[in-house]
């Protein structure tokens, strides 16, 4: 089955060090999403990318980076984790373009900060 | 700037007991509505796309429905596994590729 693999399903970091979080996909969409989603709250929009093109929200802040070397995988790196990065991070994509515009979720990886 | 509110934020249903969940929208221009269904500790899994006004889906016990204003996910005679989050959420012309969600409603079954 196509889908949107997210790996590791946890991952667990020390203040200050570096984290990389990976998002593969097999339907072969052209954007690609990172979210970020604390506890009761809805996903909050950090960046996407539309084939190679990267399109950053305002609001995310500097710590947080992407990667997307090829169609299928896309990266997040967090360079400093903070204890307020502790969260939910979801990676979606869609078809993108006038074509239809659901996203289509992965599992998702739980980051703890200690 | 869109706007999605859901209501209520948290709702409570007898095995059986019917029921609807509403999520109001105010956006420019609207390219679809979505809602999602998300389980604690998973991502939000997509259950239906609805384009325009009248447009109805269904799928096993739920059905959605949309207005100009609002859409609503009908549950009938829901079971415990019905119990989840439910998202909805919009995209505009103006939006590009980027959804606006609602905050989301919690349904809790009982048996």
């Amino acid at each position: 089955d196509a889908m949107v693999i997210q790996n590791p399903r946890y991952q667990v970091t020390q203040f200050g060090k570096p984290v990389t979080l990976s998002c593969s996909q097999t339907l072969n969409h052209n954007v690609m999403y990172w979210y970020q989603q604390k506890s009761s709250q809805a996903p909050k929009l950090l960046f996407h990318y539309y084939d190679k093109d990267f399109n950053n929200e305002a609001d995310t802040p500097d710590n947080f980076q992407s990667r997307r070397p090829n169609t299928s995988f896309c990266f997040l790196d967090i360079r400093s984790p903070g204890l307020g990065d502790a969260a939910m991070y979801l990676c979606a994509t869609s078809r993108g373009g006038q074509g239809s515009h659901e996203q289509y979720f992965g599992p998702g990886t739980r980051l703890t900060v200690t | 700037e869109d706007q999605v509110t859901q209501s209520p934020e948290a709702l409570r249903l007898q095995e059986g007991e019917s029921s609807s969940l509403n999520c109001s929208y105010t956006v420019s221009g609207l390219r679809g509505l979505f809602w999602y269904r998300q389980d604690p500790g998973k991502g939000p899994e997509f259950l239906f796309t609805l384009y325009s006004a009248g447009e109805e889906k269904e799928k096993e016990r739920l059905k959605a429905t949309l207005t100009k204003k609002e859409s609503f996910l009908h549950i009938t005679a829901p079971k415990p596994e019905d119990s989840a989050t439910y998202l909805c959420a919009v995209i505009s012309k103006a939006a590009g590729n980027k959804l606006t969600f609602g905050g989301g409603t919690r349904v809790l079954v009982k048996p």
